[in-house]
């Protein structure tokens, strides 16, 4: 079966922009999370959406969003770039919220890059 | 809150040696527990997994047992191979899945 899709896999960017980027979940998985992976700071939380709610955030300003579609696919959008922002993004999917019993099946993810 | 802490890398051992992979965690319930591999240029994929105090998880020779007493999940191979070279996240689910910082694992021929 197909395993999380997310895309693209690369995008550059200027600084100020925006940016949206996509995640299809395995079929039937109805948790979603999103990671920021950097060197620096490793992998850190964004947001768990389960059944298009948001369950839980982790500490990143507000320019970060997300949102769950009935069909379980989900995106994160993030305003006003910074060079800072510039990070691969995870995307896993889970049966279960929280991953939890089951852990999380990942996407490749997307490479962002602010210029 | 919830962390996870396991040790710094990296790691070169010579084919056929024996990996240790410390991971400790903090937890305020009962959380589920987690190896999980990143290979260069791809996601995270999960290695095994443990939901509850005393289970093993095991998966392609790679074990981890969970010990509540020592809140301890470290992962161990009894003979790598140069096809294990990887970074390794030990991770915890409890109110969000937590990760470590993982550590690099190269084996040389």
């Amino acid at each position: 079966k197909a395993g999380v899709t997310q895309t693209p896999r690369y995008l550059i960017k200027t600084r100020g922009q925006q940016v949206t980027l996509s995640c299809s979940p395995i079929s039937g998985h109805r948790s979603v999370s999103w990671y920021q992976q950097t060197p620096g700071q490793g992998l850190q939380f964004l947001f768990e959406y389960f059944s298009e709610t948001q369950r839980n955030k982790g500490n990143f300003p507000g320019r970060f969003s997300g949102r769950q579609f009935s069909n379980s696919r989900s995106e994160m959008n993030v305003s006003t770039l910074e060079l800072g922002d510039s990070a691969l993004y995870l995307c896993a999917s889970s049966l279960g919220d929280r991953g939890l019993n089951y852990g999380y099946t990942f996407g490749s993810g997307t490479r962002l890059t602010v210029v | 809150g919830d962390s996870v802490t396991q040790m710094e890398g990296p790691v070169t051992l010579s084919e056929e040696a024996f990996l240790t992979i410390n991971c400790t965690y903090t937890a305020t319930g009962y959380p589920s527990l987690f190896w999980y591999v990143q290979y260069p240029g791809e996601g995270l994929q999960l290695l095994l997994k443990a939901t509850k105090a005393d289970d093993k998880g095991s998966n392609k020779g790679f074990e981890a047992t969970y010990r509540k007493e020592t809140t301890s999940f470290h992962l161990e191979k009894g003979s790598v191979q140069v096809s294990d070279s990887a970074v390794y996240f030990c991770a915890l689910s409890e109110y969000d899945m937590r990760f470590g910082a993982g550590t690099r694992l190269t084996v040389k021929p």
